[in-house]
């Protein structure tokens, strides 16, 4: 079974400041993605960053970096340089064993709400 | 395009009513999904298609009813529902290969069920 865990469920910080967006895993799985999502309250979920168990480099994508520690089953979600448009719910997840006949099953952490202030 | 439409965007429906909720990609995409998310929690899986196939029913009740008429189009029929199915219903697509890719959603359907 595959666990992903957000243990902050509100952050606060400065616009143009850094945040740092927590996410543990537990899988048995040798092959597995981890995935962040941003979720405004409109209600759309969109793709930010992915990271694949075998890849070496963190990923980046812009603004976003996912800090990937795999022994210590952590891949937490950096955003440089926030905007008042950063502020929304971010939920973690994971892609474990690929689903006989393709496609992805992912299970999602409980979310951050970040807000981002002026 | 990496858009995901779902239709419509907000929908009321008493319990003895019957509805479908539709969603269409235009990124190839073979495999397509439906999720369901209440308030304040994270989605949560309940149908999985790959090339047209039904290949997951997370133990869904039988009131909900997946339909996948061809690779662009999924929906999904709603019947006899309960007020405690009121969720944001979400609509997601992805590559199905080997690996993995990143399922991209729509902007979701905010059912109300009365």
């Amino acid at each position: 079974a595959q666990k992903i865990t957000q243990t902050q469920p509100g952050m606060f910080v400065q616009e143009k400041e850094a945040v740092t967006l927590d996410c543990t895993y537990d899988t048995s799985d040798q092959s597995y993605g981890l995935f962040w999502y941003k979720q405004p309250s409109s209600g759309e979920m969109i793709f930010l960053i992915y990271q694949g168990s075998y890849d070496e480099q963190n990923a980046t994508e812009g603004r976003y970096s996912l800090n990937f520690q795999k022994a210590r089953k952590s891949a937490n979600l950096v955003i440089s340089a926030s905007q008042l448009g950063d502020s929304a719910m971010y939920f973690c997840a994971m892609r474990g064993l690929i689903l006989t006949g393709g496609g992805n099953k992912l299970t999602f952490g409980t979310g951050t709400q970040l807000k981002v202030e002026l | 395009d990496t858009e995901v439409t779902q239709t419509p965007k907000h929908l009321v429906m008493g319990m003895t009513n019957k509805k479908s909720l539709k969603c269409e990609q235009h990124m190839g995409h073979r495999a397509m999904y439906w999720y369901k998310q209440k308030a304040k929690k994270p989605p949560e899986l309940m149908f999985v298609y790959s090339y047209e196939k039904l290949s997951i029913n997370e133990s869904v009740p039988s009131r909900f009813s997946p339909e996948c008429p061809n690779s662009s189009l999924l929906n999904l029929h709603l019947h006899a529902l309960q007020p405690e199915d009121s969720a944001l219903y979400l609509c997601a697509s992805s590559r199905a290969i080997p690996g993995g890719t990143e399922a991209f959603f729509g902007q979701g359907t905010r059912l109300t069920v009365v």
